[in-house]
């Protein structure tokens, strides 16, 4: 049973398209999150959902929405892509905020 | 600044050689502390987790870390590595609003 999985795995499109990427987690957790990791390696959280809730946003452009509609789900919907947008987008989850979080096999978004 | 540090961007061992993954994190730092490891094309897999007790945790694979506050440190290590063990390995810890910072990460590479 995958614990936090994400689709898509690949996501290839044009500059300026809009498109969405879906997390489940069916660990009964309370709290979601997205992270960004960009050719480095380096990773960075973006947002967070505790309860459908929107409990961490960080300087992301809003063109980046973020989802909840159960405890269970966190969707990213991006709009406008951008060249720079290109990374592995991974979603995790935990019980609670603070503890510990497991993470999705991430999605690899290319942007040409 | 609220930061991780993993001062060795680049590890090679030899197979059945002993290792030692270094991490520092700044001041502010709640004293919860992540071992986490990512295999190429892969997810993030928790290897261990320190939230309080035994400042000497074992872990998953092998892998044990040890707290040392003094230091602001938790190095990861392994007596004896397996060629499998070949991956990127990032320490991560919460700062204030259980948000967590990831370290930069170091690339693990074993040689026959």
């Amino acid at each position: 049973d995958t614990a936090v999985s994400q689709t898509p795995k690949y996501l290839v499109t044009q500059m300026g398209n809009d498109k969405s990427i879906k997390c489940e987690q069916n660990l009964g957790h309370d709290t979601m999150y997205w992270y960004k990791q960009d050719s480095k390696k380096f990773l960075k959280i973006m947002f967070s959902y505790n309860n459908k809730e929107l409990i961490i946003n960080e300087t992301v452009p809003n063109r980046f929405s973020p989802k909840s509609p159960d405890k269970a789900h966190l969707n990213l919907h991006i709009n406008s892509l951008e060249l720079g947008d290109s990374a592995v987008y991974f979603c995790a989850s935990s019980q609670n905020q603070g503890e510990t979080q497991y993470f999705g096999p991430g999605t690899r978004l290319l942007v040409l | 600044a609220q930061s991780v540090t993993q001062p060795d961007i680049h590890i090679t061992v030899s197979e059945g050689a002993s290792l030692e993954l270094r991490c520092n994190y700044s001041y502010g730092a709640t004293p919860y502390l992540f071992w986490y490891v990512q295999s190429p094309g892969q997810g993030l897999q928790l290897l261990l987790k320190y939230f309080s007790g035994d400042t000497l945790v074992q872990g998953i694979k092998g892998f044990e870390a040890e707290f040392k506050r003094s230091q602001s440190s938790f190095n990861l290590r392994k007596p004896s590595v397996h060629w499998s063990d070949a991956a990127e390995y990032f320490c991560a810890v919460p700062f204030g609003n259980e948000k967590l910072t990831f370290g930069t990460g170091t690339r693990l590479t074993i040689i026959p």
